[in-house]
Formats: C-alpha cells, sequence, structure tokens
C-alpha cells in the first residue's frame, strides 16, 4: 500500500506571495492533519480535516488555511506569505478515530526569501 | 494542555550498543497515547513505537521497547543493540484518547538526536 504523498517537495516563494501545498493520505485513510516544523518552534499542529471538515484547528493565524476534498486529499494554503513561514510541512494521515495512529509524508520543505 | 519533555537534546551509543532516550509529559487524562517517532536526514517521520495507556505492558518492536511508568509519567525509548540506521532525531509524541472529535492532535516533544558510533 502507497504511504502518504505531498507535492511539492521543495518550493521557493517570496514575501507576500501565496502558495498551497498538497498532500494525499494512505489509502482508505479518511483524516488528515498538517504540522508545521521550524528548528525555533519544532513541531506545531496546524489543523486536521476528516470527511471534508475541519474539526480541529491549532494557534496559527488565519493565513494558515486548508481543505479537504471528497477523495480525503488534502491542501493547505498560505497567504501573504512571510520570512517566518519558511518551514518544513508535513502531513499525517489516519484511519478516522481520535484513537488511530497517524502516518507522515515526506514533507514539503518551503523556503520564503 | 497536553505537554511533552525530552530533556536530552542530543545522545550517541557505540553500535551494537543499547540507549535509552528520555520523555517525560503531562497530562490530567487517564486515557491517551504515547508514541515515538524516528526523523532521518530524509526528514520522513517515521513511527518506531505506540503505548495505549490503559496497558500495562510494555510495548516492543524488534529491537525496541519502551518503559512506560504511567504514575510518574515517564515514556522512555531504549534500542538495543544499536545500528548505524538508527542515527535519527526521535520525537516522544502525546495524543489524548478522548474519542471526542477535536483532540486528534499529536503534541510533540523537542526532541532528541541519536548518533550511532561505529
Amino acid at each position: 500500500k502507497a504511504g502518504v504523498t505531498q507535492t511539492p517537495r521543495y518550493l521557493i516563494k517570496t514575501r507576500g506571495q501565496q502558495v498551497t501545498l498538497s498532500c494525499s493520505p494512505i489509502s482508505g485513510h479518511r483524516s488528515v492533519s498538517w504540522y508545521q516544523q521550524t528548528p525555533g518552534q519544532g513541531l506545531q499542529f496546524l489543523f486536521e480535516y476528516f470527511s471534508e471538515t475541519q474539526r480541529n484547528k491549532g494557534n496559527f493565524p488565519g493565513r494558515f488555511s486548508g481543505r479537504q476534498f471528497s477523495n480525503s486529499r488534502s491542501e493547505m494554503n498560505v497567504s501573504t506569505l512571510e520570512l517566518g513561514d519558511s518551514a518544513l510541512y508535513l502531513c499525517a494521515s489516519s484511519l478516522q478515530k481520535s484513537t488511530d495512529t497517524q502516518y507522515f509524508g515526506p514533507g514539503t520543505r518551503l523556503t520564503v526569501l | 494542555a497536553q505537554t511533552v519533555t525530552q530533556s536530552q537534546p542530543e545522545m550517541s551509543v557505540q553500535e551494537a550498543e543499547t540507549v535509552t532516550l528520555s520523555c517525560t509529559y503531562d497530562t490530567s487524562e487517564s486515557d491517551y497515547y504515547l508514541f515515538w517517532y524516528k526523523q532521518p536526514p530524509s526528514r520522513q517521520m517515521i513511527l518506531v513505537i505506540r503505548q495505549e495507556a490503559y496497558k500495562q505492558q510494555n510495548a516492543t518492536e524488534n529491537r525496541f521497547s519502551v518503559n512506560f511508568q504511567k504514575a510518574a509519567k515517564s515514556f522512555s525509548l531504549k534500542i538495543s543493540d544499536s545500528q548505524l540506521g538508527d542515527a535519527a532525531m526521535y520525537f516522544c509524541a502525546y495524543r489524548s484518547g478522548i474519542s471526542n472529535f477535536g483532540n486528534e492532535k499529536l503534541t510533540f516533544g523537542t526532541g532528541t538526536r541519536l548518533t550511532i558510533i561505529p
């Protein structure tokens, strides 16, 4: 069974631009979560989607948004990019329940210049 | 809010030896799950082991085992017969076991960088 895939793997943007990252979960998984990883803040939870609905959100500004499609694929969008948004963005999928283990994708490395 | 603490930023071990990584957590919940994830230089986060809080028996996966002390809120990872491929950043993580939607997030510690000495 294929793992979680994320595209693109690397992105370079400039301040003020917006960016969209994509995540395809493991087949059969309906929950998708997003995390931001930076050297200074570590791993921080962004949001989680299940059945096209956001059911949990971390403490990030409104510039960070996401959505999930009917096939469980998810996208996250960051508008008006800031230098501090440079990070590794990790997507994780799980079956559906809060007790299910999350499996991670390889991440998207975003650099904001 | 739950917190996870990893007090060892770096550890090293000789190849074939045993090493233990420490993790403590703070929660008022009685039902929860604990995880160890490994992040090698490729940056892919890989699940190492999972422990359910309601299980008294410590989880084991091949060379990896945990020492789960619920009363002390301690969850250490023991790696036996260390191999070069074990070199990575290791993260301890907590997840609530409450079934209400909204508690699905993982709370991570700051990580321990493990170096394997040939």
